[in-house]
């Protein structure tokens, strides 16, 4: 898995939409980006992931940069309840025939989203 | 409710002991993986099976075994037991190897030893 870079901790306002960011410079042509959450020592959940194109969802959209360097999640109209730690992996996905497939989690972003 | 079933939910044993965690499978999935979360180590992978097969091993001690049995579900076994290995311990599945569409995990065991 490529290294992935997130900012520690971010604050957003109810309501707003929380944009997470994610560096993921090394990244290469068959790893996807994936975006997981954690709400409070719950089981991580899926959020969505993408290759290039920009994917949107019922729960984010995700801005994948042309150089597949960067990429944005975006919580359109966040509540409290995405209050989470938020991780960004870069991965090969699929059936890659082989090889380590578990993710590789980060320390992630901690979004915490203010009333 | 993720559809991945892990139990027991929470589990207090004494260092030394061993230890048993069940994992049942989303429905229709074929990939199970195991995951270690401790406070100071984050989310560590430790090992995956698909379809009944050991597929990748991640930081997975010597003490801790798992294996992956025929109806799909999976148990992770862990002896000998130290202090250390107090952690939430997470079941993860998914349809194919390497979860291209993501991966489902389950609520986790959560295991203080003593």
């Amino acid at each position: 898995d490529a290294k992935t870079t997130q900012p520690p901790s971010m604050d957003c306002a109810e309501g707003r939409a929380a944009n997470l960011p994610c560096n993921h410079s090394t990244i290469s042509g068959n790893e996807y980006v994936y975006w997981y959450r954690q709400i409070h020592s719950q089981g991580p959940q899926y959020i969505i992931h993408g290759l290039k194109n920009n994917e949107t969802n019922e729960m984010a959209s995700l801005i994948i940069t042309e150089d597949r360097k960067s990429s944005t999640l975006i919580l359109p109209h966040a509540t409290l309840r995405d209050t989470a730690v938020y991780y960004c992996i870069a991965t090969r996905g699929g059936d890659s025939g082989g090889g380590a497939d578990g993710l590789t989690f980060g320390k992630g972003t901690h979004l915490i989203i203010q009333p | 409710d993720s559809g991945v079933t892990q139990t027991p939910k929470h589990l207090i044993t004494a260092t030394g002991q061993r230890v048993t965690l069940r994992c049942s499978p989303r429905s229709g999935d074929l990939s199970v993986y195991w995951y270690q979360q401790s406070l100071d180590q984050g989310l560590q992978f430790l090992i995956q099976y698909y379809n009944g097969e050991e597929r990748a091993k991640g930081n997975i001690l010597e003490r801790f075994s798992a294996q992956q049995f025929p109806d799909l579900h999976s148990e992770l076994n862990l002896s000998s037991l130290e202090l250390g290995d107090s952690a939430l311990y997470f079941c993860a599945s998914s349809v194919a190897s390497g979860g291209k569409s993501g991966y489902t995990f389950g609520s986790g065991t959560r295991l203080t030893v003593v």
